[in-house]
């Protein structure tokens, strides 16, 4: 089975920030890359799909980045909406997640 | 509006059984594969099972296999979970989604709905 790790597990920053989070597939996935933000008590929502292409509705901030093994998700200018937790997904597969919350 | 609303969550006893309801919405629901993951308190997401589009074909994280069972009503626009034989750490948030049917993402989710097996 594919195994993904996502680094790193917390991440501290402030309102402005460029931010990244990278995921890593135990083995090539191509570009079967998902990631999705959640807040508590809320479900998960789809931002970015096979790697890099944004879902509708996702602010531009947003982008993914990747193939192979080696992906990011990077936020340009992080926002007050944006402390939340991202998870990277390769079919049924799930990251451990990245809190991303206020420095 | 394209919405996903689970149902059936609850507390229930060890080796109990429960049945979790997932109304679909907005969209085509026949037309997609559809998801149960689940999220235990303050944990990560966990997919549980999925079901294509005519629900002839499942699938079962090993965790769940031969407890849970995958199933549709695409006259009803609904999908279920039915969950036998539960244990303490079937305790998660259950949520349904939808498979976006591009890339193996879910593009919609449900709210979720609770189920806490405790004696």
């Amino acid at each position: 089975d594919i195994q993904m790790t996502q680094s790193p597990s917390t991440l501290s920053a402030s309102v402005g920030d460029r931010v990244t989070i990278t995921c890593r597939a135990s083995q090539s996935i191509s570009s079967w890359l998902a990631w999705y933000q959640q807040k508590p008590g809320k479900a998960p929502k789809l931002l970015i799909y096979k790697a890099s292409s944004l879902e509708s509705g996702v602010p531009s901030r947003f982008s993914g980045s990747g193939s192979g093994t080696e992906f990011t998700l990077t936020i340009s200018s992080l926002q007050p909406d944006d402390f939340a937790t991202y998870y990277c997904q390769f079919g049924v597969t799930f990251g451990p997640g990245t809190k991303v919350d206020i420095k | 509006e394209v919405q996903l609303v689970e149902s059936g969550g609850g507390l229930v006893q060890p080796g109990g059984s429960l049945r979790l309801s997932c109304a679909a919405s907005g969209f085509t629901f026949s037309s997609y594969w559809m998801h149960w993951v689940r999220q235990a308190p303050g944990k990560g997401l966990v997919w549980v099972s999925r079901i294509n589009s005519d629900g002839s074909s499942t699938s079962y994280a090993d965790s769940v296999k031969g407890r849970f069972t995958i199933s549709r009503d695409n006259a009803k626009n609904t999908l279920y979970l039915q969950m036998n034989s539960l244990r303490a750490e079937d305790t998660a948030v259950y949520y349904c989604a939808r498979d976006q049917g591009i890339s193996d993402a879910f593009d919609i989710w449900g709210q979720g709905t609770m189920v806490t097996v405790s004696s």
